[in-house]
């Protein structure tokens, strides 16, 4: 079975600011990883993915993630935040064979002040 | 191009009811999946259908039943409802034939349940 971490549970931060959001993952097979934000009342829109190749993956508005299979991490990272990036951010896992069941971590709240 | 679509929005019922909520796919996605995402919590595996047939299913009571139709738009039903199914029901949708594809989120339907 899979699992996700996501250690903190909100991230304060300045505009202009750099953030890292934290994802661990444990899992006995090869994964894909993924992270979705959630703006309030709204559904999950991808924000970047980790299927294979480059560990180093990159999202049209900034943001970079950064596979690390050795401590199993996912980590995401922008560095100058804007006000419009006030949102939940979840970092998912799927096994890369198979159902597409995705395990979700419990979310990563990032607030963004002026 | 549409993305997945969900209906209702918002929906009160009462303890002991009946549900029902209706999702359409992306367009030229054939697999669905439903979430249920509590407050505060990441969004939970309940089953995903394929071929109007269920083909995985999460950690749900029975009380939690869904169906596919021909056109690969999906129904989530939840029998006796308990003030703890209170939530936000999300839709996603993938192609079957693609390991690696991403599944894709509609917007949600809240349920809450007095």
């Amino acid at each position: 079975a899979q699992s996700v971490t996501q250690l903190d549970s909100q991230v304060p931060v300045f505009e202009e600011a750099p953030v890292e959001l934290r994802c661990n993952y444990s899992s006995s097979v090869s994964v894909y990883l993924f992270w979705y934000v959630q703006y309030p009342n709204q559904g999950l829109q991808l924000l970047l993915k980790y299927l294979s190749g480059s560990t180093l993956v990159e999202s049209i508005n900034g943001f970079e993630a950064e596979f690390n299979k050795s401590q199993t991490s996912f980590h995401l990272r922008k560095p100058s935040v804007h006000i419009s990036d006030t949102a939940e951010y979840f970092c998912a896992v799927r096994t890369n064979t198979g159902f597409q069941k995705l395990v979700f971590g419990t979310g990563t709240r990032l607030l963004v002040s002026p | 191009d549409a993305g997945v679509t969900q209906s209702p929005t918002h929906l009160i019922k009462t303890r002991g009811q009946q549900v029902t909520l209706r999702c359409s796919p992306k367009s030229g996605h054939d697999t669905v999946s439903w979430y249920q995402q509590a407050l505060g919590q990441g969004p939970q595996f309940i089953f995903q259908y394929y071929e109007e047939e269920e083909r995985q299913r999460g950690n749900f009571p029975d009380r939690f039943s869904g169906h596919q139709f021909p056109n690969y738009s999906s129904e989530l039903n939840v029998n006796a409802l308990l003030l703890g199914d209170s939530a936000l029901y999300l839709c996603a949708s993938s192609p079957l034939d693609g390991s690696t594809d991403t599944q894709y989120f509609g917007p949600g339907t809240r349920l809450t349940v007095l």
